[in-house]
């Protein structure tokens, strides 16, 4: 079975700062994906980078990279040069090669301080 | 117009009601998903649906039911549901359920609470 570990309940950051969102992972498929996802308090949740098991580099989109380190099974998010607007929960998630056991993470809570 | 838009936003109703709730997707997609998000729970998938066909339902209770008119239309029926029940209802799309990469994109949900 897929599990998805965040053992980072909540973090702080101050403004313009980087701060990174820590993720694990387990799965026996070889192939897989892994995505990092935004909810803030309106409740929608905001897709932001994903990796393929089998990409070579680290993804990133804008702002956000992913620190993926497939031997230690972590998929890391780094937001560089924080926002007052980046305050929301964070989750990562995985899914299977043919789409199934789209698993989530229990979040991240990151607080962007003035 | 945004992707995925669902229908309530805000949902409170008592144990013995009825009520649907609406999830319409903008986006061209053929898959559909319905998650529930309890307080200091992870996200919980409930319901795929793949080319208006039901290809997974995770042990979810028959009090809720969820129908697929067509690609773009999904909705969650209620019916008896329970305190417990309430919960973040988000709905899901994307391009197709059975490729791993595929990403989904999530409306902003129906808070529901049941009294």
């Amino acid at each position: 079975a897929q599990k998805i570990t965040q053992t980072q309940p909540g973090m702080f950051v101050q403004e313009k700062e980087a701060v990174t969102l820590d993720c694990t992972y387990d799965t026996s498929d070889p192939s897989y994906g892994l995505f990092w996802y935004k909810q803030p308090s309106s409740g929608e949740m905001i897709f932001l980078i994903y990796q393929g098991s089998y990409d070579q580099q680290n993804a990133t989109e804008g702002r956000y990279s992913l620190n993926f380190q497939k031997a230690r099974k972590s998929a890391n998010l780094v937001i560089s040069a924080s926002q007052l607007g980046d305050s929301a929960m964070y989750f990562c998630a995985m899914r299977g090669p043919y789409g199934q056991n789209f698993v989530f993470g229990p979040g991240t809570r990151l607080s962007v301080l003035p | 117009e945004t992707g995925v838009t669902q229908t309530p936003r805000h949902l409170v109703m008592g144990m013995t009601n009825k009520k649907s709730l609406k999830c319409e997707q903008h986006l061209g997609h053929n898959a559909m998903y319905w998650y529930k998000q309890s307080a200091k729970k992870p996200l919980e998938l409930m319901f795929v649906y793949s080319l208006e066909e039901r290809v997974e339902n995770n042990s979810v209770p028959s009090r809720f039911s969820p129908e697929c008119p067509n690609s773009s239309h999904l909705f969650l029926h209620l019916h008896t549901l329970q305190p417990e029940d309430s919960a973040l209802y988000l709905c899901a799309s994307s391009q197709d359920s059975r490729q791993g990469g595929n990403i989904q994109y999530f409306g902003a949900g129906t808070r529901l609470s049941v009294l």
